[in-house]
């Protein structure tokens, strides 16, 4: 079975540029979750989708910051300008939630450095 | 508030070593608890999940965790560790019935293994 798949693995970029994340949940999931992760703050909550709607995106660091999910199967974190402390590995997670409250599955993460 | 505490934030053992990670939780019912591992340049991977029933729960990898209400706790053990299974450890708790968008992590534990 396919798992959550991310990219690109890794970005690096000039502070200023826009930066776009892709994430394709797994197949069936109707929960989405975008995390930042960074060795001073650990793992973060940014926002999370259930069956494509932004249930809570108060984990969204600025306004720089916003999420999309246009459908079932997809979705993207774009940040508008970057600046360097938004290096960090991001992380899309899937889940399937309303039956037995199934456990989150994590992607592979996008590295992501702005210079 | 909800809380999840790991108190140790780097352990080193012995290859062939027993293991135990810990893991408190601070909710007003007992909530649904999780442990992940993280290795290096990868995502969460779930080792096991707790429910309700048994209080003894077996996980992936030779992985187990016990729960202890009355210490309000959920440590991860392993009889015998291998090399392979030096990366980072999660433990993660959710309110019961509660939205896998409220699940709660705690900050790791960075396990090293000595040949």
């Amino acid at each position: 079975d396919a798992g959550v798949i991310q990219s690109p693995r890794h970005e690096v970029t000039e502070m200023g540029q826009e930066v776009t994340l892709r994430c394709k949940p797994i197949s069936g999931h109707n929960s989405l979750f975008w995390y930042r992760q960074t060795m001073m703050r650990g793992l973060e909550l940014l926002i999370y989708f259930n069956n494509n709607v932004p249930i809570d995106d108060s984990g969204m660091p600025e306004d720089r910051f916003s999420a999309k999910m246009p459908n079932a199967s997809f979705s993207t974190l774009k940040i508008q300008p970057s600046e360097p402390r938004d290096s960090a590995v991001y992380f899309c997670a899937s889940s399937l939630e309303g039956e037995g409250n199934q456990p989150q599955h994590f992607g592979d993460g996008t590295r992501l450095s702005i210079l | 508030a909800q809380s999840v505490t790991q108190p140790d934030i780097h352990i080193t053992v012995s290859e062939g070593a027993s293991l135990e990670l810990r893991c408190n939780y601070s909710y007003g019912a007992t909530p649904y608890l999780f442990w992940y591992v993280q290795s290096p340049g990868q995502g969460l991977q779930l080792l096991l999940k707790y429910f309700s029933g048994d209080t003894l729960v077996q996980g992936i990898k030779g992985f187990e965790a016990e729960f202890k209400r009355s210490q309000s706790s959920f440590n991860l053990r392993k009889p015998s560790v291998h090399w392979s299974d030096a990366a980072e450890y999660f433990c993660a708790a959710l309110g019961y019935g509660g939205s896998q968008g409220n699940l709660i992590f705690g900050k790791g534990t960075k396990l090293s293994v000595k040949p």
